[in-house]
């Protein structure tokens, strides 16, 4: 069964620094693993995706994620925070050998940037 | 206009009312789905369907029916809900294998009273 944990539900950062989303993952095929956004009363918006090749997987807003086959990690980060980044973040993991195309979510990572 | 539409944004209904909440995706995906969203809990995949097959039905309670009428469209039709059924409901589409992301609509913000 594939399931997701992201660490921390809140993460507070100042302007300018490091963002770093931890998210580790269960799966019992290959993992294709995804980031998503999403902004208040907004829907979710992909930031990134991992299939398969490079490992270091670049996304939009300047994010950017690795994939880490023997931490089962998936963590996103950016170099230099901005306001604008305040939002909720979510790890996925594709669901397994069906077909189906389903997304099994973790619970999300509020993001609060600081000036 | 946007890929995955929902409407109405909002809608606020009481227990023995009858509603329905749509979504029309222009992606020319195969695949839609329903997703509900509640506070301090994760995304809860509630229905798949697939070319207009429901593909998975995640044991959710026979108040809630879904229904596909074509791959771009995709509704789900509520009656007797319960107060714990307030959240939003967010509709998604893609091309159905595991690879292809999710697209996602604004979802519908629903108050059972």
């Amino acid at each position: 069964a594939q399931s997701v944990t992201q660490l921390g539900s809140h993460v507070s950062v100042s302007e300018g620094a490091l963002v770093l989303l931890r998210c580790n993952y269960s799966s019992s095929v290959p993992p294709y693993l995804f980031w998503y956004v999403q902004y208040p009363n907004q829907g979710l918006q992909l930031l990134l995706k991992y299939t398969t090749g490079a490992t270091l997987v670049k996304g939009i807003n300047g994010f950017e994620a690795e994939f880490k086959k023997s931490e089962t990690s998936f963590h996103l980060t950016k170099p230099s925070a901005h306001m604008s980044d305040a939002a909720e973040y979510f790890c996925a993991v594709s669901g397994g050998s069906s077909n189906t195309g389903k997304l099994i979510f973790g619970q999300g990572t509020t993001l609060q940037v600081k000036p | 206009e946007t890929g995955v539409t929902q409407t109405p944004r909002h809608l606020v209904m009481g227990m023995t009312n009858k509603k329905s909440l749509k979504c029309e995706q222009h992606l020319g995906h195969n695949a839609m789905y329903w997703y509900k969203q509640s506070a301090k809990k994760p995304l809860e995949l509630m229905f798949v369907y697939n070319f207009k097959e429901q593909t998975e039905n995640n044991s959710v309670p026979s108040r809630f029916s879904p229904e596909c009428p074509n791959s771009s469209h995709l509704f789900l039709h509520l009656h007797t809900l319960q107060p714990e059924d307030s959240a939003l409901y967010l509709c998604a589409s893609s091309l159905g294998d595991r690879n292809s992301p999710l697209h996602f609509g604004n979802g519908t913000r629903l108050t059972v009273t």
